[in-house]
């Protein structure tokens, strides 16, 4: 796998391996986050979330893990596919608002 | 089909001549929200609306309203548009402090 700082706006992986994009959050009184993964031309699409009272949430194939000492988040994707080429945004939702705040995004391209 | 609709999809206007951009969603979602979406600075949150008659400004509201009549409809009116509006826009939805659920875009032009 790769791993990057916090945001590089680009990541290129091979086929295959794991990807890791991280993201760095601004308000520590955000309890909620959420990844979106953005193809060209279609709006985001949910991947996976997780509240503040854990630390990690796995779904299929991708894993988000969150360290609130350092307000930091991150999204392994495991077995990184074509399909998983796009742009991949953070948000953070501070406690008890309707407010959304988004990460500038990490485009993820695959090399078969 | 669980749905959030936006139109129209692709729109060329000219300065100053009002336009409403309708957004719609089919889940019974009390949150939604419009965002503009431009290259180097990513999505940022114009309005957002907590439930019928309940909204309020994200961090880019200037020049923009919207309205939140009913549950499932919120419009995105430019009164007065501008060439800095030109922009890629997204419509969501979702149940309160939940995952958003976005639109297909709807990309603006002012000339």
């Amino acid at each position: 796998g790769e791993s990057v700082g916090l945001h590089l706006p680009t990541l290129s992986v091979q086929e295959g391996d794991n990807s890791i994009i991280n993201c760095a959050y601004s308000n520590s009184a955000s309890d909620y986050f959420i990844w979106y993964k953005q193809e060209s031309g279609k709006g985001p699409q949910f991947i996976i979330d997780i509240r503040s009272n854990m630390d990690k949430r796995q779904g299929q194939r991708v894993t988000v893990l969150l360290n609130k000492t350092v307000k930091h988040l991150s999204l392994q994707i495991a077995a990184t596919q074509p399909g998983d080429s796009a742009v991949y945004f953070c948000a953070e939702n501070p406690s008890n608002t309707g407010k959304l705040i988004f990460g500038q995004g990490t485009t993820l391209q695959v090399k078969p | 089909e669980a749905q959030v609709t936006q139109n129209p999809r692709y729109l060329i206007t000219v300065t100053g001549k009002k336009l409403t951009v309708t957004c719609s969603q089919n889940m019974n979602h009390e949150y939604m929200s419009w965002y503009r979406q431009d290259p180097g600075l990513g999505l940022r949150q114009i309005y957002y609306s907590m439930n019928v008659e309940v909204t309020d400004k994200g961090d880019v509201p200037e020049g923009y309203k919207v309205s939140r009549k009913e549950k499932r409809n919120f419009p995105l009116i430019l009164e007065s548009p501008s060439p800095n509006q030109t922009s890629l826009y997204f419509c969501a939805s979702s149940k309160l402090h939940n995952e958003q659920f976005f639109g297909p875009g709807t990309r603006l032009t002012v000339l």
